[in-house]
């Protein structure tokens, strides 16, 4: 059985650059979430996609960003246009939705630093 | 507005002494509530969670945690700390209800130092 995958672990990149993050979820899980992580802070909601319906968006997630679940299995996370202000772990979780409130499971990250 | 605080931002603890990581939460009607563990540079592990039923729930790693409704409270300890246990700990609660559903609100985390 294999965790959250999530690759690139670690990302340079330029300011103005594109970056393309992939997770992997757990392969039964249909609920798919991206949460980013800044420096001495939880984790905080990005985005979210229940099979492939990408359900909501947060207001942290600017127009720069954008999501995909093709087919309901592996999501990217796509930030075009870097600033500064990207650079921050980005983590996936995913979980099964059966029962209410269930429990996510997150992947190692993937830490972006933007240069 | 539901919302997870996490007092201390920062505790120091002797191997072997006990520990409490404190947690508050602020919801409508009984929440599902959980603690999560996060190592330097990587993801964040479950250590243990809170559904319904029992007030006291047990985790991994032999931390435990007791919901209290009267006092909002769901704290995390453990009766004797071992230097593995030096992280950054978080509460977490899930949103529940319309679009939101499922998505956790975290707090800011609490670091863990253990001195030998």
């Amino acid at each position: 059985d294999t965790g959250v995958s999530q690759d690139p672990r670690h990302k340079i990149t330029k300011r103005g650059q594109n970056v393309t993050f992939r997770c992997d979820p757990i392969s039964e899980h249909n609920r798919l979430y991206w949460y980013r992580q800044t420096l001495g802070q939880g984790p905080e909601f990005l985005t979210y996609f229940q099979n492939e319906a990408q359900l909501e968006k947060s207001r942290l997630l600017s127009d720069r960003f954008s999501a995909e679940r093709p087919k309901g299995s592996f999501s990217t996370l796509e930030i075009q246009r870097t600033e500064q202000g990207d650079s921050a772990m980005y983590l996936c979780a995913s979980s099964l939705a059966r029962v209410s409130g269930p429990e996510q499971f997150f992947g190692p990250g993937t830490r972006l630093t933007v240069l | 507005a539901q919302s997870v605080t996490q007092p201390d931002i920062h505790i120091t603890v002797s191997e072997g002494a006990s520990l409490e990581l404190r947690c508050n939460y602020s919801y409508g009607a009984t929440p599902y509530l959980f603690w999560y563990v996060q190592s330097p540079g990587q993801g964040l592990q479950l250590l243990l969670k809170y559904f319904s039923g029992d007030t006291l729930v047990q985790g991994i790693k032999g931390f435990e945690a007791e919901f209290k409704r009267s006092q909002s409270s769901f704290n995390l300890r453990k009766p004797s700390v071992h230097w593995s246990d030096a992280a950054e700990y978080f509460c977490a609660l899930p949103l529940s209800g319309g679009t939101s559903y499922g998505k956790l609100t975290f707090g800011q985390g609490t670091i863990l130092t253990v001195h030998p």
